[in-house]
């Protein structure tokens, strides 16, 4: 069975610039979680969604904005890139319900860099 | 104060000792914890979950928590050279059950 997968690998942008991350679930998961993570730092949450609807939101400005799909896929927008953006994105996914909702299920990130 | 704190390291262990790592949480509500592990240049993988005071066993792994401390820790028995990573706390809020939050991570090295 395929893990959580991302798109891209590896985005190079400039200041000002707008990005979109992708993301798709392990196949039966419904909710996806979006992470920033800063080298050196732990993954600092973004977004989490499940059923199409947004179900916690972390400190991060309104610049940032995420959706899901029907299909559970997920995006990430970032508007208006700043050098400080720099970072790995993860994606996680996990199922619905309870305790199961936690376990979180980590694709391999897409590095941004921002010039 | 950070919400998950945990001590950066690097912690250096000789193979075959027990390697113990700590984690500290600030929201006495929180009512999930977990244990990822990181190897360099790849994702964080769930290695440990635990939800009631006291010890959970799985393998090698011992996690512990106590709430009353609001202390996790996990414990790596029989450490292989294999287990040199990056060891990421996360406890889920009891504010928001949605937002998984990590520590900033410990770096485990086991030297052979």
């Amino acid at each position: 069975d395929a893990g959580v997968t991302q798109s891209p690998t590896h985005l190079i942008k400039t200041r000002g610039q707008q990005v979109t991350l992708r993301c798709s679930p392990i196949s039966g998961h419904k909710s996806v979680s979006w992470y920033q993570q800063v080298l050196g730092q732990g993954p600092q949450f973004i977004f989490q969604y499940y059923e199409k609807e947004e179900r916690g939101r972390g400190n991060f400005p309104d610049r940032f904005s995420a959706r899901q799909f029907p299909n559970y896929s997920s995006e990430l927008n970032v508007n208006a890139l700043l050098l400080g953006d720099s970072a790995l994105y993860l994606c996680a996914s996990s199922l619905v319900g309870g305790e199961a909702r936690e376990k979180l299920f980590f694709g391999s990130g897409t590095q941004l860099s921002v010039l | 104060q950070k919400e998950v704190e945990q001590n950066s390291g690097p912690l250096s262990v000789p193979e075959g000792a027990i390697a113990s790592l700590n984690c500290t949480y600030s929201d006495r509500g929180s009512q999930s914890f977990f244990w990822y592990r990181q190897y360099s240049g790849k994702s964080p993988e769930l290695i440990m979950f635990i939800y009631s005071n006291g010890d959970k066993e799985d393998g090698r792994f011992t996690a512990q928590l106590n709430k009353a401390s609001q202390y996790v820790s996990l414990l790596i028995r029989d450490s292989q050279p294999s287990d040199s990573a990056t060891y990421l706390c996360a406890v889920s809020g009891y504010s928001s059950a949605s937002k998984i939050i990590f520590g900033s991570g410990t770096r485990l090295s086991i030297r052979p």
